[in-house]
């Protein structure tokens, strides 16, 4: 069964730093990976979307990276602001249209 | 707008009580979830169904009950045999193995 792991839990940093978000994940054999927001109480909202044969993906100030051999996702945040906080999961899918989910990482970027 | 709707947003359920989360999508995608969210956790799988008429138990599917009698539609049901229904309920749409796209959410709890 697929695992997915992120670390820290939590994270606090002043506005302006980049921010770093890792996923890990246990079985490399997945067809995608996918970064998500969640807002409190809110639903998920897709950041990046990075298939398996790619090895990163860009959208402004985001950028994630797929390293599939050691079961790793990185999502980099560049000069982070207020807005920037919420909570941040990876999910993989592989290929039995079921999305396995990380635990997440809470994001606060201190004005 | 394309996109999913997630009704009510707010349901309180007494003991012994089914009640019905709706979840309607106008993206056209095949396939359908809902998960589950408790605090601290990741979302959890409940049912998930890739076409009219046919769906598929997830990892958390007892207590619960699903149809899909439309493409648009997937209705989940909380039936009494869930002791622990109080959680925030995601509905998701996908097409393949691209990204997947979720309502805002229906947070359910025990009264």
């Amino acid at each position: 069964k697929q695992e997915v792991t992120q670390i820290p839990a939590a994270l606090s940093v002043p506005e302006g730093e980049n921010l770093v978000l890792n996923c890990s994940f246990t079985d490399s054999a997945i067809y995608n990976l996918q970064w998500f927001r969640q807002d409190p109480g809110k639903g998920l909202t897709s950041l990046l979307l990075i298939q398996s044969s790619q090895r990163e993906q860009t959208s402004g100030r985001l950028n994630a990276s797929l390293d599939k051999s050691s079961g790793r996702s990185t999502l980099y945040i560049a000069a982070s602001q207020p807005g920037d906080s919420a909570t941040y999961l990876c999910a993989v899918d592989v290929n039995d249209y079921k999305l396995s989910f990380g635990a997440g990482t809470t994001v606060t970027v201190r004005a | 707008d394309g996109g999913i709707t997630q009704s009510p947003k707010y349901l309180f359920r007494k003991e012994g009580q089914n009640v019905t989360l709706s979840c309607e999508q106008n993206l056209n995608h095949d396939a359908m979830y809902w998960y589950r969210q408790d605090p601290g956790q990741g979302l959890r799988l409940i049912y998930y169904s890739q076409i009219v008429n046919d769906f598929q138990k997830g990892d958390i599917a007892e207590g619960y009950s699903v149809s899909r009698e439309k493409k648009e539609s997937f209705p989940l049901t909380v039936t009494s045999a869930q002791k622990n229904p109080t959680a925030f309920y995601l509905c998701a749409s996908q097409w393949g193995s691209t990204e997947a796209f979720f309502g805002q959410g229906t947070r359910l709890t025990v009264v």
